[in-house]
């Protein structure tokens, strides 16, 4: 069974990080791009970052770029995004998606999210 | 970026009611295009891949058609399961893009 779960969710105060992970088992982490889409508290969803199979192509939304980073390590089956420079707009879930791959605009699996919280 | 406009953003309806959705692109995305639902407090579901394409174990009544710029997410016969709310995901190129979502509400 293909499951992803996000942990190191939490408050923060602007101007600092965090870093969130995503476990992935249930399937050959090592063969699928992965993503992070966010969805702040009462709204809609954001792509937020893509890194393909092998970390050779990585995607930023705009709003986050030069302050996320995202990367995976294929031995331990998990992805990762390195928040810096946290803004109270950053407040969301942030939830981890596989690419299905083959087919257009198919995010497959899904983690629970976890939740990041900027405030002072 | 390429922007997707949903429609509408929320709609009343009756169970058994036809329920039509639609994304409009900026630009042509030829099919590149996905339908999402969300239920409250849970993860996106994926519906509906390459513009019509159902995924598997998703019923019948949901189906999509479109290609270029306008696309429909339709559900034949509404069903209480099926009150959440949709989103559209282009993935033509990069920055990927969601519409705004439309919520499904009981009439």
């Amino acid at each position: 069974e293909v499951q992803l779960v996000e942990s190191g969710g939490g408050l923060v105060k602007p101007g600092g990080s965090l870093r969130l992970s995503c476990a992935a088992s249930g399937f050959t982490f090592s063969s699928y791009s992965m993503n992070w889409v966010r969805q702040a508290p009462g709204k809609g969803l954001e792509w937020v970052s893509s890194i393909s199979s092998s970390s050779s192509y990585i995607y930023y939304a705009d709003s986050v770029k030069g302050r996320f980073t995202i990367s995976r390590d294929n031995a331990k089956n998990s992805l990762y995004l390195q928040m810096n420079s946290l803004r109270a707009e950053d407040t969301a879930v942030y939830y981890c998606a596989r690419d299905e791959g083959v087919v257009p605009a198919a995010l497959d699996y899904w983690g629970q999210g976890t939740l990041v919280t900027v405030s002072s | 970026a390429i922007q997707m406009t949903q429609s509408p953003s929320s709609l009343s309806a009756s169970v058994g009611d036809r329920v039509t959705i639609t994304c409009r692109a900026s630009q042509g995305i030829r099919n590149d295009l996905g339908w999402y639902q969300q239920k409250p407090g849970k993860a996106p579901k994926l519906l509906i891949y390459a513009a019509s394409s159902l995924q598997s174990g998703v019923p019948s009544r949901f189906s999509g058609s479109g290609s270029g710029t306008d696309f429909t997410l339709t559900i034949s016969s509404l069903q209480p399961e099926d009150f959440a709310t949709y989103y559209c995901l282009q993935d033509y190129n990069y920055p990927r893009t969601f519409g705004g979502g439309t919520k499904v509400e009981i009439k």
